[in-house]
């Protein structure tokens, strides 16, 4: 157990809908990042938040948003749903500023999502 | 543009010791990332480097040449459970974003 979770487990859902993914970090993490892991894209990183404030954007679309709130737990919004956005979404915290202690990242067990 | 290379796949045998490499051409160079998946799992984050130099960790060691571009994961007394995916990852200068290597699928024989 890593001690980032991630809520829902699975979501089903349908094409044009929006869902919300939620991630709680380890205690005292301060850095959350989202991946997106597809069978014939691999894993691909979406975006990184530190303290509440947006870090680094990756590959997101413009249908997908992020946040991290002053608990520090963050949420992914996917809106206008598509059917190739069906994928594992995985979320992953770490302590936060340089060096191999600050990037060590530990993953949630993730949220998998289909699209109708 | 942004590349990264890994083989595909990999086999060795149990107890040996096996060299994952990784080539990449990113716009600048932020860090590079090890990261372990095994099939349906989360992924666990390996190693770090960011200078040039072996970061050693356990029977896990990670290379890095920057101006090479090169990378590797040496994985010592193997192990079945080390049967996994192995993804390599570089953060680059523009927007610190990362950019993954397809994965190398190594299997561990007994």
């Amino acid at each position: 157990d890593s001690g980032v979770t991630q809520t829902p487990k699975h979501l089903i859902t349908a094409t044009g809908q929006r869902v919300t993914l939620r991630c709680s970090p380890r205690s005292g993490d301060l850095s959350v990042y989202w991946y997106q892991q597809s069978l014939d894209q691999g894993l691909q990183f979406l975006i990184q938040y530190y303290n509440g404030e947006e870090r680094a954007k990756g590959n997101i679309l413009e249908r997908f948003s992020a946040q991290q709130f002053p608990d520090l737990h963050s949420e992914l919004n996917l809106s206008s749903l598509e059917l190739g956005d069906s994928a594992l979404y995985f979320c992953a915290s770490s302590v936060g500023g340089q060096g191999m202690e600050g990037e060590t990242q530990y993953f949630g067990p993730g949220t998998r999502l289909l699209v109708l | 543009g942004q590349n990264i290379d890994q083989p595909t796949e990999m086999t060795a045998t149990e107890g040996a010791i096996v060299q994952i490499n990784c080539t990449y051409q990113t716009s600048g160079f932020n860090g590079l990332f090890w990261y372990q998946q095994h099939a349906g799992e989360a992924p666990t984050f390996l190693s770090y480097n960011v200078l040039d130099g072996l970061e050693e960790k356990g029977r896990f060691s990670s290379f890095l040449s920057r101006s090479k571009g090169y990378s590797y994961l040496l994985l010592k007394e193997l192990q079945m459970k080390d049967s996994a995916s192995y993804l390599c990852a570089v953060r680059d200068n523009y927007g610190q974003n990362f950019v993954f290597g397809p994965g190398t699928r190594l299997s561990v024989l007994p």
